[in-house]
C-alpha cells in the first residue's frame, strides 16, 4: 500500500465545474504539499498546509489531520487548469508523492 | 531571486557516456533535492542535502549515481555509465526548511539512446 495515495487517477471535467481532488495518507505528519505539473513538465508548489483550509485565487485546499485526508477543489474550472496535480507529504525529512491526478478541462 | 537554475535543460547522450546534470538552487535556501521522475515510477527522491552535506542517498539507484554539493550555490547530479533505463526527467529542488517547503527547477530531460 502507498504511504501516499490520491483519487481519482485522471479527471476530465467541462469549463465551470467544480473539481475536487483527494489525498490520503497512512502516517502522522507536520504539513501536506500540493503541487501542479504543467503539460511542459514544469512544477510548481500550490499550498503547504498543516490545518484547516487555504485559498489562492481559485483554488482551496483543506486538510484533516485526524482523518489523514486533504482535498485539493478548484472552482470554476477553465482549460487552463488541466495539469496533474500531485499531494506530497514528508515522512522522514523527505518528501513522499502519491501518483498524482491528472486533470483535463475541456471546453 | 531567479528561482532554482537547472542545466542542460535537455540532454541526449549515448549509452555508456558520462551524464553530469547542474543545480543551483536559491540563495538562502539550506537544502537540496535530486528527483527524478518516469512515467513508470512517478517523482522519486535520488538524494538530498542539508547545509551542504548529503543527508540521504538510499533513493540513489546505483554505484552509477552520485551526487555532490560542494557549496551552498552549486550541485551537481552525474550518471557514469548511462544507460537508456536512466532517461528520465531529474528535477533540482531547493528549500529552506527540510522537506517543508520546495522550490522545483524546470528540470533536464535525459534521453540516453
Amino acid at each position: 500500500k502507498n504511504e501516499v495515495e490520491q483519487s481519482p487517477q485522471n479527471l476530465t471535467a467541462q469549463e465551470g465545474e467544480f473539481i475536487t481532488i483527494n489525498c490520503s495518507y497512512s502516517v502522522g505528519i507536520s504539513a501536506l504539499h500540493w503541487l501542479q505539473q504543467h503539460p511542459g513538465g514544469g512544477i510548481v508548489s500550490l499550498f503547504m498546509l498543516s490545518s484547516g483550509k487555504k485559498k489562492h485565487g481559485r483554488l482551496i485546499a483543506t486538510i484533516n489531520i485526524q482523518e489523514k485526508h486533504s482535498s485539493l477543489h478548484i472552482t470554476a474550472s477553465h482549460p487552463r487548469d488541466s495539469a496533474v496535480y500531485i499531494c506530497a507529504v514528508p515522512l522522514k525529512g523527505k518528501l513522499t508523492f502519491g501518483t498524482g491526478t491528472r486533470l483535463q478541462v475541456t471546453l | 531571486d531567479a528561482g532554482v537554475i537547472q542545466s542542460p535543460r535537455h540532454e541526449v547522450t549515448e549509452m555508456g557516456q558520462e551524464v553530469t546534470l547542474r543545480c543551483k538552487p536559491i540563495s538562502g535556501h539550506n537544502s537540496l533535492f535530486w528527483y527524478r521522475q518516469t512515467m513508470m515510477r512517478g517523482l522519486e527522491l535520488l538524494i538530498y542535502f542539508n547545509n551542504n552535506v548529503p543527508i540521504d542517498d538510499s533513493g540513489m539507484p546505483e554505484d552509477r549515481f552520485s551526487a555532490k554539493m560542494p557549496n551552498a550555490s552549486f550541485s551537481t547530479l552525474k550518471i557514469q555509465p548511462s544507460e537508456p533505463r536512466d532517461s528520465a526527467v531529474y528535477f533540482c529542488a531547493s528549500g529552506a526548511g527540510g522537506a517543508n517547503e520546495q522550490f522545483f527547477g524546470p528540470g533536464t530531460r535525459l534521453t540516453v539512446l
